[in-house]
């Protein structure tokens, strides 16, 4: 069965630092790997995708996200948080084209300014 | 990219009424749709996966005949909430798109339904 783990109910970080949001998975095949960011009462808007190639992702907004498959991660980053980061994130899976997401918990990110 | 229109954002109705919630992929043919239900400040859970021209798959637990979808054309899948209790108010979600294994999945903007 498909998984995924978001470790962190909430990260805080300060406008202008770094931020990581973790993400772990576990499928039986080739992992299909999405971040999705959620603002307040709307639906969830795409980031970006692992499916294959390169390690590093690059996405929306200065996101990037890193494959690592010893470790089944997937974490999102951004050299430089803004404020308007501040959202609902969602790390997502599937194992073929065509089925459904199968979504994380969600982590809290707020930046601070 | 990929446009996926849902309507309305936001039902508020008395006990016992149906609701019906609308999902259009705008620009691309979805024959596969799925809804989503997500609770305040959790996950999506996957109630059904909408098939065109087909029965919806249930996920365990969901009841089909409270929820039931139609997708009668590759641009439109319809929810509809028979019967509503204040329990079914939630934040409702479609997505449609993803046929190929590079294309991300895209979101309506959701539903917000409020039972009284």
């Amino acid at each position: 069965a498909q998984s995924v783990a978001q470790p962190e109910d909430q990260v805080n970080v300060a406008e202008g630092n770094p931020l990581t949001v973790k993400c772990t998975y576990s499928v039986s095949g080739n992992p299909y790997l999405f971040w999705y960011v959620q603002y307040p009462n709307r639906g969830l808007q795409f980031l970006l995708k692992y499916i294959t190639g390169d390690n590093l992702v690059k996405g929306s907004y200065g996101f990037e996200a890193e494959f690592n498959k010893s470790q089944t991660s997937f974490h999102l980053k951004k050299p430089s948080a803004l404020v308007s980061d501040s959202a609902l994130y969602f790390c997502a899976v599937r194992d073929q084209a065509g089925t459904a997401l199968i979504f994380g918990k969600g982590t809290t990110l707020s930046v601070s300014s | 990219g990929a446009v996926v229109s849902q309507h309305p954002s936001w039902v508020i109705c008395k006990s016992g009424t149906s609701v019906k919630i609308e999902c259009r992929s705008l620009d691309f043919q979805a024959t596969t749709m799925f809804w989503y239900r997500q609770f305040p400040k959790q996950s999506l859970m996957l109630m059904a996966t909408s098939n065109e021209g087909s029965k919806a798959t249930y996920e365990q637990g969901v009841e089909k005949d409270k929820f039931l979808i139609n997708h009668a054309s590759l641009t439109l899948s319809t929810l509809t909430v028979t019967s509503a209790h204040p329990e079914d108010s939630s934040f409702y979600i479609c997505s449609g798109g993803g046929q190929n294994s590079n294309q991300p999945q895209h979101f309506g903007d959701g539903t917000r339904l409020s039972i009284l």
